[in-house]
């Protein structure tokens, strides 16, 4: 069974950088595109970016500017680092699992999401 | 880029009733439509997968169809655990976009 868990801290200064992991396990790590997605209090969900495990990469083009995501694959875990942080980028962040279906990508696996705060 | 709209945003169901979701895309996309339901504090699950295929272990008593740009989800007997937060979302030129939700809960 896959599994895939957040790691990282729960609080974060304003306009410093983020920074989170997601282990995957049960898995293989190919043919998958690994995500983020995040969701503020109360709020709904907003696609961060994605990381394919043949390097291919692309983010939401609101966050483009401030988000880089990378994949360890001898490590099975990936990573996300988003930078100049606000209040506005208070929310639990999920990884996720992205597959190809016949028409379109879906995310089948999820982490549990790590509720991150952007506070002094 | 295209836009995705839900409707309605919230909805109120007794046990037993018959629910209907709308997922309305600015642009025809092709059936690139999934759902996703999310329970109070909990991640969200695919339930379905381009337009009305049933994710492996969902209940039958969901479904989905649709065409062009607008998409439906049916829970054909709303169940207790059936309460939560449901999602559409397309794919599109490696670009991900989820609708704003539709939150549906016990008259």
């Amino acid at each position: 069974q896959v599994q895939l868990q957040e790691s990282g801290p729960g609080l974060v200064k304003p306009s410093e950088t983020l920074s989170l992991t997601c282990a995957v396990s049960g898995g293989s790590i190919r043919s998958y595109y690994w995500s983020w997605i995040r969701q503020p209090p109360g709020q709904g969900l907003e696609w961060i970016g994605y990381m394919s495990y043949s390097g291919s990469s692309n983010y939401n083009p609101s966050l483009k500017s401030r988000v880089t995501i990378s994949l360890d694959t001898s490590k099975k875990q990936f990573s996300l680092e988003l930078s100049s942080l606000t209040a506005a980028d208070t929310a639990v962040y999920y990884c996720a699992r992205a597959r190809n279906s016949w028409y379109s990508v879906n995310f089948d696996y999820w982490g549990q999401g790590t509720l991150v705060t952007v506070s002094s | 880029d295209i836009q995705m709209t839900q409707s309605p945003s919230s909805l109120s169901a007794s046990v037993g009733d018959r629910v209907t979701i709308t997922c309305q895309a600015s642009q025809d996309i092709n059936n690139s439509l999934n759902w996703y339901q999310q329970k109070p504090g909990k991640a969200p699950k695919l339930l379905i997968y381009d337009v009305s295929n049933l994710e492996t272990g969902v209940p039958s008593r969901f479904s989905g169809s649709g065409s062009g740009t607008e998409f439906t989800f049916t829970i054909s007997s709303l169940q207790p655990e059936d309460i939560a937060t449901y999602y559409c979302q397309h794919y599109d030129n490696l670009l991900f976009t989820f609708g704003p939700g539709t939150k549906v809960d016990f008259k």
